[in-house]
């Protein structure tokens, strides 16, 4: 499969513990989106990076998420101190330039 | 900061009945990109506009880029049942040190066909 994947799949975690989720881009591809999406609404852009640079990251981004992607391939969301308002659907794409997204299936986190 | 926002959020149709969604943005858009999602699957992309005034066509479904650069339009006619999904429309989004870049996606259409 040479999609965009992602790992876990379903995360259920008790509030106040830390998740970490996992994508891998399209190989050839230089731009890695991170969008959180809840039931019935639009995407909504979280941070993006373009080969190992973050180059922005969205105001609505608090200090309890940080992103990684070290070596310009796979990449890293983790949220520290979950809460319940953190459930939701956390989807990675990645795209050449400024192209078209390739999304993943996505992580449903379910915090308790 | 830029909005896209998009009408209706819902929208029941009779199986072949023609369906429209429409997407407007607070600035002029450099392109537009069209996504379907059906139920319980991820966002693909469909289409991307670039020019003024562009209409492009995929079978059933035309897309349509406003002269100004601040609207699109997608139109589905005689929908089927595997149209059912939600429609986004999705924009370059305003850089502070201006330009634009990355992507920020409407809140959807949800097309619900009734057979």
């Amino acid at each position: 499969d040479t999609g965009v994947s992602q790992d876990p799949r379903h995360k259920i975690t008790k509030r106040g513990q830390n998740v970490t989720f996992r994508c891998d881009p399209i190989s050839e591809h230089n731009r890695l989106y991170w969008y959180r999406q809840t039931l019935g609404q639009g995407p909504e852009f979280l941070t993006y990076f373009q080969n190992e640079a973050q180059l922005e990251k969205s105001r609505l981004l608090s200090d309890r998420f940080s992103a990684e992607r070290p070596k310009g391939s796979f990449s890293t969301l983790e949220i520290q101190r979950t809460e319940q308002g953190d459930s939701a659907m956390y989807l990675c794409a990645s795209s050449l330039g400024q192209g078209r997204l390739f999304f993943g299936s996505g992580t449903q986190l379910s915090v308790l | 900061g830029q909005q896209v926002m998009q009408i209706p959020q819902y929208q029941h149709v009779q199986e072949g009945e023609d369906f429209t969604t429409y997407c407007n943005s607070s600035t002029t858009l450099s392109n537009i990109q069209w996504y379907k999602q059906r139920p319980g699957g991820h966002p693909v992309f469909l289409i991307q506009l670039v020019k003024s005034g562009e209409v492009k066509k995929q079978k059933r479904l035309t897309f349509q880029f406003g002269e100004a650069k601040k609207n699109s339009s997608l139109h589905i006619t005689a929908t089927q049942t595997t149209d059912v999904g939600t429609y986004f429309c999705a924009g370059p989004t305003p850089q502070p040190g201006g330009g634009a870049d990355g992507l920020t996606f409407g809140k959807g259409t949800h097309l619900i066909i009734q057979p």
